[in-house]
């Protein structure tokens, strides 16, 4: 199975400031259609997760431009320019490439 | 708008069995994959399982292979996931999350499933 990694796992961030998420997975999720389907979700306390980003760099509507996702190959990055309240939750990468689809372990987003 | 209710969770004896369902609706369900996602108590996302279209495809975890069955009823808009040999490690939020071409782009609000003696 393709292992996802995320670092760092709680990231405590001052309001305004930015903040970056890394992800790594343990093989190429390049899929044989030439896409990559990594995607990234974020679950607010007490919420079902909701997804932000889709093959590496798409966000969806409605999703704020404060967030953006890049990488390549096996390294993947999403990018909150100025953080904001309502951004507190957890982070996760996942994989929709090679199955079983796999998510990272999570990264926590705290206001300082 | 799309919607995805789950239903049928609940307390369960270890060993047991339990059906889950999801009704969905603002789509047209009988084009669109799905998947079963779930989230043990204080922990990440775990995906469990497709199920194609027209349910010629499915794809499990290993963990729920042999155990768990996806299935669903087109003609009643409804995903199920048929869960037998029911563990204390598989108790969590089950969630049922509409396919996007390797991706998940609407999910339920998530049913709760407690494997305890």
């Amino acid at each position: 199975d393709v292992v996802m990694t995320q670092s760092p796992l709680s990231l405590p961030v001052t309001l305004g400031q930015p903040a970056s998420i890394s992800c790594r997975s343990s093989q190429s999720l390049v899929h044989s259609d030439g896409n990559t389907y990594l995607n990234w979700f974020q679950q607010r306390p007490g919420q079902s997760p909701r997804r932000l980003i889709y093959k590496v760099s798409n966000r969806d509507s409605g999703v704020p431009d404060r967030f953006s996702g890049s990488g390549s190959g096996t390294d993947f990055t999403l990018k909150i320019s100025r953080v904001e309240a309502e951004d507190v939750g957890i982070y996760y990468c996942m994989q929709g490439t090679h199955w079983p689809w796999t998510f990272g372990q999570g990264t926590k987003v705290e206001i300082k | 708008q799309v919607q995805l209710v789950e239903s049928g969770g609940g307390v369960v004896q270890p060993g047991g069995s339990l059906r889950l369902s999801c009704l969905v609706s603002g789509f047209t369900f009988s084009t669109d994959a799905m998947h079963w996602v779930r989230q043990a108590p204080g922990k990440g996302l775990e995906w469990l399982a497709l199920m194609n279209y027209d349910g010629s495809d499915v794809q499990y975890v290993d963990s729920v292979k042999g155990r768990f069955t996806i299935s669903r009823d087109n003609s009643k808009n409804t995903l199920y996931l048929q869960m037998n040999s029911l563990r204390p490690e598989d108790t969590g939020v089950y969630y049922c999350v509409k396919d996007a071409k390797g991706s998940l782009d609407y999910w339920g609000q998530g049913t709760l499933v407690t494997v305890s003696s």
